[in-house]
């Protein structure tokens, strides 16, 4: 069992240009997460998914779509890189069982610079 | 907004006793997270708190008091693979997670 994986580990990338961060999980969580961090601002959220086919704007959304077209999979897009993007991309994943921890587990992170 | 405070960079010798302090403004609050994450790392879970009180976890403890909106995370018989940053989470009414900048941990022989 992999957990989450995210694709690729790490990307320079010219600014305007189109990127994906790939995320998969094959624990059959419902709910995955997108997340950045930055030094000395810690993790923030981008975009969520509660479940399938649901999406949600988290604290710093804007220049990221998402989809979630399926449980295992949750895309994050930047349409047109700038370098304010430059950061490392965590993508996590949690059951949602609300009767107990809902523990988010997190897949190991792309570095992206974007120049 | 939420408003998550900790100590950038604490010290301590191998061996010791180092305690992290938290303190939290949310809205709403559905349990504190503590998470260790190495440099280069993803950050993996330590360990949770809903109601006020003491959690043990082998050699770390977290605590919590909700009417302070204070947690801490104590790290006992210190141990070099122990250097790591530390973040506090904090879970909202919304059931969403907002993290403090982490607290770096250098463990000196």
């Amino acid at each position: 069992i992999a957990g989450i994986t995210q694709a690729p580990t790490s990307q320079i990338l010219a600014a305007g240009r189109r990127m994906t961060l790939r995320c998969t999980q094959d624990m059959r969580h419902n709910a995955m997460y997108w997340y950045r961090q930055d030094l000395g601002l810690g993790l923030r959220l981008i975009h969520y998914s509660n479940t399938a086919g649901t999406t949600g704007k988290g604290e710093v959304p804007d220049g990221y779509s998402v989809s979630r077209a399926n449980t295992d999979d949750f895309p994050l897009t930047l349409a047109s890189a700038v370098p304010s993007q430059t950061s490392v991309y965590f993508c996590a994943s949690s059951p949602t069982d609300r009767d107990y921890t809902d523990t988010q587990y997190f897949g190991p992170g792309t570095r992206l610079t974007v120049l | 907004g939420q408003n998550i405070d900790q100590p950038t960079e604490m010290t301590a010798t191998e061996g010791a006793i180092v305690q992290i302090n938290c303190t939290y403004q949310t809205s709403g609050f559905n349990g504190l997270f503590w998470y260790q994450q190495h440099a280069g790392e993803a950050p993996t879970f330590l360990s949770y708190n809903v109601l006020d009180g003491l959690e043990e976890k082998g050699r770390f403890s977290s605590f919590l008091s909700r009417s302070k909106g204070y947690s801490y995370l104590l790290l006992k018989e210190l141990q070099m693979k122990d250097s790591a940053s530390y973040l506090c989470a904090v879970r909202d009414g919304d059931y969403k997670l907002s993290f403090g900048a982490g607290t770096t941990v250098t463990v000196r022989a």
